[in-house]
């Protein structure tokens, strides 16, 4: 069974960092893309970025370049969201994804909340 | 980036009634997914590559179109159905959602 628990949430305040992380378990990570997707509260999806198989390519909404990086380590099955110069319109639950290939969000965690306020 | 836009953004129908909604892209797409959310859950792939159900997803629902227009097709409401629906899609390695449609009961 695909499982993808993430962690790392919480509160932080404006303009500084925090470190999300998702593991891994019920099939070969090192084979999937992977992605996460966040939902501020009462709104909807949001792409955040993605990450190739092998680490080597990742994408990134225009929001979030340059103070965003997603990262994965494939021998611990864990992917990685860092997080740098919070802002307030970052509040949303973060979801993990996996990514087969044809675009689709096939596998979700159950989410983290991150909420940035003083 | 393409824009998706969808209609109507809140609906209400009865059991029994063939529901439509639609996902209309700013700039042509090859192919559109859909999920379903319900309140406090993660969202699920429900149709994939316009118009494939998900696993465990009943016959009653159908994703057809092309190009601009896409759209999912309920052919008659049952009360699980009541979720909030989103259509995705994926292009230039950047994703986009639409704002969604929430789905009420009558």
């Amino acid at each position: 069974e695909v499982q993808l628990v993430e962690s790392g949430g919480g509160l932080v305040q404006p303009g500084r960092s925090m470190k999300l992380s998702c593991a891994a378990s019920g099939f070969t990570f090192s084979n999937y893309g992977m992605a996460w997707v966040r939902q501020a509260p009462t709104k909807g999806l949001e792409w955040v970025a993605t990450i190739s198989y092998d680490g080597s390519s990742t994408y990134y909404r225009d929001s979030v370049k340059g103070r965003f990086t997603i990262s994965r380590d494939n021998a611990k099955s864990t992917l990685y969201l860092q997080m740098n110069s919070l802002r307030s319109e970052d509040t949303a639950t973060y979801y993990c994804t996996r990514v087969p290939g044809i675009g689709l969000f096939d596998y979700w965690g159950q989410g983290v909340m991150v909420t940035v306020s003083s | 980036e393409i824009v998706l836009t969808q209609s109507p953004t809140t609906m209400a129908a009865s059991p029994g009634e063939k529901v439509t909604i639609t996902c209309r892209a700013s700039s042509s797409v090859s192919y559109m997914h859909w999920y379903q959310q319900k309140p406090g859950a993660s969202p699920k792939p429900w149709i994939y590559d316009t118009s494939k159900l998900a696993s465990g997803v009943p016959n009653r629902f159908s994703g057809s179109g092309s190009g601009t227009s896409y759209s999912l097709t309920i052919s008659s409401m049952e009360t699980e159905d009541t979720a909030t629906y989103y259509c995705q899609q994926w292009s230039s390695n950047s994703r986009t959602f639409g704002g969604g449609t929430k789905l009420e009961l009558k």
